[in-house]
């Protein structure tokens, strides 16, 4: 896996837009970018991933950088159940392996 | 389909004795991964199997870990003489690689050890 580097932890604003950043600079070119999440005593779950393109889903938007150096997961409309860690993954391995994350706290 | 089961969910234990945590993935997920977590890190890969067939044990895995899925389906984690280092949250994740495409896992909620 490539390495990812996040910010330990993020505040955000219950129904506004949160935008978590991963840098992942020495990732390859078949090396998908992927974002879990976990919540408080739980597994984790999956969010979204792409390769190139911006991808969206029910849950989140992925922006990948032309370079694919970096990229922005987005949660258009925070809530108080995102509060989580929040993985940013780069990877083209049968196995994921995972860092420290983002603690994303969520407040009223 | 009511996504990856793992049993027991919370187990405390004497240091010494041995315990067993079972997970039954997604029905059609050929792939079944064990992961360890402990307080404020991410889940660390311990072993996968594909079908029965365990393709590889990370060096987190030593001898007193066994890891097994006898027929494909459910599998089962052992620990023997367990140790107070050995507490932390033991997860199972499956994943269907020929549907996705992609490492896309579905995690258990995990199975909790203390060790005493």
């Amino acid at each position: 896996d490539a390495k990812t580097t996040q910010p330990t932890s993020m505040d955000c604003a219950e129904g506004r837009a949160a935008n978590l950043p991963c840098n992942h600079s020495t990732i390859s070119g078949n090396e998908y970018v992927y974002w879990y999440r976990q919540i408080h005593s739980q597994g984790p779950q999956y969010i979204i991933h792409g390769l190139k393109n911006n991808e969206t889903n029910e849950m989140a938007s992925l922006i990948i950088t032309e370079d694919r150096k970096s990229s922005t997961l987005i949660l258009p409309h925070a809530t108080l159940r995102d509060t989580a860690v929040y993985y940013c993954i780069a990877n083209n391995d049968y196995k994921l392996s995972f860092g420290a994350g983002t603690t994303v706290t969520v407040r009223a | 389909d009511t996504g990856v089961s793992q049993n027991p969910r919370h187990k405390i234990t004497k240091r010494g004795q041995n315990v067993t945590f079972r997970c039954d993935p997604i029905s059609e997920h050929n792939r079944l991964y064990w992961y360890r977590q402990t307080l404020g890190q991410g889940p660390e890969f311990l072993t996968y199997f594909q079908n029965e067939a365990q393709l590889e044990k990370s060096r987190l895995l030593s001898d007193r870990f066994s890891a097994e899925r006898p027929k494909g389906s459910f599998s089962t984690l052992e620990i023997q003489r367990t140790e107070q280092g050995d507490s932390a949250m033991y997860l199972c994740a499956s994943l269907n690689r020929a549907l996705s495409g992609a490492n896309v896992l579905t995690f258990g909620a995990g199975s909790r050890l203390t060790v005493l």
